[in-house]
């Protein structure tokens, strides 16, 4: 079953502009995953937050976490052409068995215009 | 340094058709998976691998067995595809220390079955 569902599904800016996109989830987590892939190509990790943080930076990136509402959002600043792709959040259970299994969202979307 | 390669990149098939997929790390990783890709299902795990000669099953194993008989390669094979199992394949791997923090994943496979 999908864990983190992605908001919106498709995102359309123009270059400079920011970007944000959410995810939401149902269960307890260990942390939360960002991931980017580009057009034909496999994903590649951005930035995790784990349960205990609100709020984490990564260059161009930030990501929050609100547990009590099971949700996170990440915000691309000054988007660039390049950023296009979609993105997907993933999901470690809080433990059990299986713990280190990562559930994926359906994913984002985004094109930057030029 | 590859990190995780796949082959073959493409493949056509006919129903009833078996082939095998392979997956190659070169980090020495301890976990591999392997996931599919559907449009509008973002990734779904298919089986996985915790280290050398085991495998368990993910959310959707049926139609699909794997093998793990080396560390650093994880085979997933189809005995009889069926028209379903088109989709895009993603190999991944991870450390047992980062396993549910970061994964590498590679370029993947895109399977059509007639």
């Amino acid at each position: 079953s999908q864990q983190g569902e992605e908001d919106p599904q498709a995102l359309s800016i123009q270059e400079g502009e920011n970007a944000t996109m959410n995810c939401s989830y149902k269960t307890s987590i260990n942390n939360l995953q960002w991931y980017r892939q580009n057009s034909g190509r496999g994903l590649v990790h951005l930035i995790l937050i784990r349960s205990n943080e609100r709020e984490k930076h990564s260059g161009r990136l930030r990501v929050t976490l609100d547990t009590s509402k099971k949700s996170s959002s990440l915000l691309i600043t000054a988007s660039r052409a390049a950023d296009t792709a979609s993105y997907f959040c993933a999901t470690a259970p809080y433990s059990g068995a299986g713990s280190y299994q990562l559930t994926f969202g359906k994913g984002t979307k985004l094109s930057v215009i030029p | 340094n590859a990190g995780v390669t796949q082959t073959p990149k493409f493949r056509v098939l006919k129903t009833g058709q078996s082939m095998t997929l392979l997956c190659a790390q070169d980090m020495n990783h301890e976990y591999m998976y392997w996931y599919r890709q559907d449009p509008g299902m973002g990734l779904r795990l298919i089986h996985y691998s915790v280290g050398e000669g085991t495998t368990a099953k993910g959310e959707v194993p049926d139609g699909y067995n794997v093998s793990r008989l080396k560390k650093q390669n994880f085979l997933l094979g189809l005995e009889s595809a069926a028209p379903s199992q088109t989709s895009v394949y993603f190999c991944a791997s991870s450390t047992p220390g980062t396993a549910r923090e970061k994964l590498f994943f590679g370029s993947g496979t895109q399977l059509s079955v007639l």
